[in-house]
């Protein structure tokens, strides 16, 4: 049973650039969540989607974009790159309004550096 | 923000339990306490989370004080491969019919814990 994956595993970029990040989710899943991560500190909510919908959006600029196929995989869009947006992003998937309490499974995340 | 609140830091001697204790005195009736952690340059791990009875599993145990303000994880036999960042997490849990906007979870710094040899 295939978990949570990401790709690429390591990426880098210019300021001002754009790149996309992606995330199969574990099987049987069908939400996907994603998170940044700067150095030292706790993962941070971006969005969440579920049936292609974005349905929960953290604390994050309109540069921070998404989508979900019908496959459940999904693509986290960030535009304009900043110095700042050099971080961990994970990507987590679990089953939307499961009857038993679920657990977020994490991939292994995108190291995205921006120079 | 993150409604708990960890020690930075812990030691403990490989084969000994850890008890990596989480203040949540804001903590809701509703809320549950998850615990995940994060080993280095890899993703979170679900650990385990209770409401407020003591829970158990092949991974560790939570103990939740009767007043729910606090609670402790326990690592029974601490190995080398537990060294890791602790996060004590409090949130509203999924449950049939849905609550939108359950299922973010909102992490703070987290507990470095180190097992030694």
């Amino acid at each position: 049973d295939a978990g949570v994956t990401q790709s690429p595993t390591h990426l880098i970029k210019t300021r001002g650039q754009q790149v996309t990040l992606r995330c199969s989710p574990k099987s049987g899943h069908d939400t996907v969540s994603w998170y940044q991560q700067a150095l030292g500190q706790g993962p941070q909510f971006i969005f969440q989607y579920y049936e292609e919908e974005e349905r929960q959006r953290g604390n994050f600029p309109d540069r921070f974009s998404g989508h979900q196929f019908p496959n459940y995989s999904s693509e986290l869009n960030v535009n304009a790159l900043l110095l700042g947006d050099s971080a961990l992003y994970l990507c987590a998937s679990s089953l939307f309004g499961g009857v038993s309490i679920d657990e977020q499974y994490f991939g292994p995340g995108t190291r995205l550096t921006v120079t | 923000d993150a409604k708990t609140t960890q020690p930075t830091s812990m030691d403990c001697a490989e084969g000994r339990a850890a008890n990596l204790p989480c203040n949540h005195s804001t903590i809701s009736g509703n809320e549950y306490v998850y615990w995940y952690r994060q080993i280095h340059s890899q993703g979170p791990q679900y650990i385990i989370h209770g409401l407020k009875n003591n829970e158990t599993n092949e991974m560790a145990s939570l103990i939740i004080t009767e007043d729910r303000k606090s609670s402790t994880l326990i690592l029974p036999h601490a190995t080398l491969r537990d060294t890791a960042v602790y996060y004590c997490i409090v949130r509203v849990a999924p449950y049939y019919p849905v609550q939108s906007g359950s299922e973010k979870l909102v992490f703070g710094k987290g507990m470095k814990l180190t097992v030694n040899p």
